[in-house]
């Protein structure tokens, strides 16, 4: 089946670490985005990626990273610099820039 | 940036009722899209417009794009429990950002059976 995939759905760390969220689809779509999402609210771009090798930070990137060394793949990197990390975090990808997104099942995580 | 704004921000309804909400823009747009949000998942595509005056429907569900192109609206009919869930209006501005979508902070719906 196509479709886009993040694991893990839940995830906990301790305050300080590093962690990274996976993202995987197998669409074809060149363009891929990371958006963050606190209760009750909408949809915060964090990064975005246009094409391989390629990204732009997005509305809130401060405290995250990202890299897209192949097609398929877009990990996000939750840093100890981001000051709030627990949140809902939703992957996206689209056949290209500002076409229609389709969304993974989002990550959960939860820093304590 | 780009800012939708999305209304009602949430609504409560009787199973069977009518539902409309709304999204405008102060810019133009040459897509809307209608997503809805089932708690704990992804966004879901409901609906994908791409002309003015455009008028699509999935089911219950009807969408419209403006004609002005700066706004959208969903009607969803007779509504019905599985209904619940956040509805995200999203769109493609034509100017300054359009490699990707402005969402709006979404309508949560509540049908009470």
């Amino acid at each position: 089946d196509g479709g886009i995939t993040q694991s893990p759905k839940y995830l906990f760390r301790k305050e300080g670490q590093n962690v990274t969220l996976s993202c995987e689809q197998n669409l074809n779509h060149d363009a891929m985005y990371w958006y963050r999402q606190d209760p009750g609210q909408g949809l915060r771009l964090i990064y975005y990626s246009q094409i391989v090798n390629d990204f732009q930070k997005g509305d809130i990137a401060e405290g995250y990273s990202v890299s897209r060394e192949k097609k398929e793949s877009f990990p996000l990197t939750v840093t100890s610099a981001q000051k709030n990390p627990t949140a809902f975090y939703l992957c996206a990808s689209s056949i290209g820039g500002g076409a229609e997104a389709f969304f993974g099942q989002g990550t959960r995580l939860t820093v304590v | 940036g780009q800012q939708l704004n999305q209304s009602p921000q949430s609504m409560f309804i009787q199973e069977g009722e009518d539902v409309s909400m709304n999204c405008t823009s102060s810019s133009i747009f040459n897509t809307w899209l209608w997503y809805k949000q089932d708690p704990g998942e992804g966004p879901v595509l409901l609906i994908a417009l791409y002309k003015a005056g455009e008028l699509t429907s999935n089911g219950r569900l009807t969408a419209q794009f403006g004609i002005t192109r700066k706004d959208s609206f969903l009607n969803i009919s007779a509504s019905i429990p599985s209904d619940v869930g956040i509805y995200f209006c999203a769109g493609r501005p034509s100017q300054g950002g359009s490699e990707k979508l402005v969402f709006g902070k979404g309508t949560k719906l509540t049908v009470n059976p």
